[in-house]
């Protein structure tokens, strides 16, 4: 089973509310990750956790909020967004944490479409 | 960072071989170059990676060039649903530091007529 899989597939909220993303996969990777892709933009990365720990933070301001219970299980808490953070969030895994090497493939959620309105 | 450079937009016909090309006339010695797509309202996926030599798999092949600074991805007999943003993506200890990072460039979008 090589699928990553997030919930919701879609998500519309007001500046004021908060919610979460959820992201999961049953593959064993020790690395997972958060990207934000803008229409018709590249992916950028966010965040990565590695062995469950967050390593990397790319600047992201702190209405985002990432969560890793457990080694199957990603989270992205959303508090006070912008409607300029509408976009599709995508979650990935890899098989090695952040140690791992420049083979390592990355393996993508279908994305859930968050629209601040 | 090493980067890399494809064309905007290709066009194809269906059952027709497509190349598309990239160039990374920066890449270091221990750059891998990675190929990933990504299809109409869905995340990238995985197609193909190579370090000096060409290389093959049941979606396509990666032809490098001698002196690394170019790459070819083929795709043999395109169909409608291989229609996506194709990118070429550089991973090394040298490209932004860390093996880790998939940095995206624009890609190029692929359309196959059928």
């Amino acid at each position: 089973d090589t699928e990553v899989t997030q919930t919701p597939k879609h998500l519309v909220m007001g500046m004021t509310n908060k919610k979460s993303l959820k992201c999961e996969q049953h593959m064993g990777h020790r690395a997972m990750y958060w990207y934000k892709q803008k229409a018709k933009k590249p992916p950028e990365l966010m965040f990565v956790y590695s062995y469950e720990k967050l390593s990397i933070n790319e600047s992201v301001p702190s209405r985002f909020s990432p969560e890793c219970p457990n080694s199957s299980l990603l989270n992205l808490h959303l508090h006070a967004l912008q409607p300029e953070d509408s976009a599709l969030y995508l979650c990935a895994s890899s098989r090695g944490g952040l140690a791992g090497d420049s083979t390592d493939t990355q393996y993508f959620g279908p994305g859930t479409r968050l629209t601040v309105l | 960072d090493a980067k890399t450079t494809q064309p905007n937009s290709m066009e194809s016909n269906e059952e027709e071989p497509v190349h598309l090309p990239c160039n990374h006339s920066t890449i270091s010695g221990t750059d891998y170059i990675h190929w990933y797509r990504q299809l109409p309202s869905q995340g990238p996926e995985y197609v193909i990676h190579g370090l000096t030599s060409n290389v093959n798999n049941r979606m396509a092949s990666l032809a490098i060039a001698e002196d690394r600074k170019s790459s070819t991805l083929i795709l043999h007999r395109a169909t409608l649903r291989d229609a996506a943003v194709y990118y070429c993506i550089l991973r090394g200890p040298m490209s932004g530091g860390s093996n880790y990072k998939l940095t995206f460039g624009k890609g190029t979008l692929l359309t196959v007529n059928p």
